[in-house]
């Protein structure tokens, strides 16, 4: 079955770049999203087909996809966007998420 | 408002059988794949089960094939998730979430119900 890995943990300081990695076989020949999760609330899609980014989201959220490995860039990192944050790829049928990275602001 | 509202969690025995329920609004149900996913506590999230638009086609993790079952009905905005032998690795809570026809992703997420396999 297919898999995605994910760091468990990033840490980035305020107004600082956070990039969190996500590696599976040939990721890049696939689209690849990022979905947000703050405690004791639902997922939110951040980026979509590698590089969307949905109505409602900031401009410092922003994704890229190539090889085995789809990379989410968060600019100027804000401490609201500490969150747990997952990607996630389509692979027979299914989706496929990776294990999830906790993004800490300090 | 585009909202999707789970119901049907709760405390069950290993080997018991639980039906959810996740209720669509403010969008045409009729048209959207949809999809369950769950999250152990403290753990990530996990994909489960899909169905398509019409509901002829069904597709399922391997650790619920042949216990779980997802329908849905169209005419009450409505999809289900009726679980089987349930097991203590079940636990967890349950999101119905909606595939966005042009985003292809999980656009809209319920707020989640929580089911737990305890004797």
């Amino acid at each position: 079955s297919y898999e995605l890995t994910q760091p468990p943990s990033v840490s980035v300081s305020p107004g600082q770049t956070a990039s969190i990695t996500c590696s599976g076989d040939k990721l890049g020949d696939k689209y690849a999203c990022w979905y947000q999760q703050k405690p004791g609330q639902s997922p939110v899609l951040v980026i979509y087909q590698d590089s969307k980014r949905p109505s409602g989201i900031p401009e410092r959220f922003s994704g890229s996809n190539s090889g085995n490995t789809a990379t989410l860039t968060i600019s100027g990192t804000q401490a609201m966007d500490e969150a747990d944050y997952y990607c996630q790829a389509w692979d027979s049928g299914g989706g496929v998420f990776g294990g999830g990275t906790k993004l800490t602001v300090l | 408002e585009v909202q999707l509202v789970e119901s049907g969690g709760g405390l069950v025995q290993p080997g018991g059988s639980l039906r959810l329920s996740c209720a669509a609004s403010g969008f045409t149900f009729s048209s959207y794949w949809m999809h369950w996913v769950r999250q152990a506590p403290g753990k990530g999230l996990v994909w489960v089960s899909r169905i398509n638009s019409d509901g002829s086609s069904t597709s399922y993790a391997d650790s619920v094939k042949g216990r779980f079952t997802i329908s849905r009905d169209n005419a009450k905005n409505t999809l289900y998730l009726q679980m089987n032998s349930l097991r203590a690795e079940d636990t967890a809570v349950y999101y119905c979430a909606r595939v966005g026809a042009m985003v292809h992703a999980f656009d809209i997420w319920g707020q989640g119900t929580m089911v737990t396999v305890s004797s």
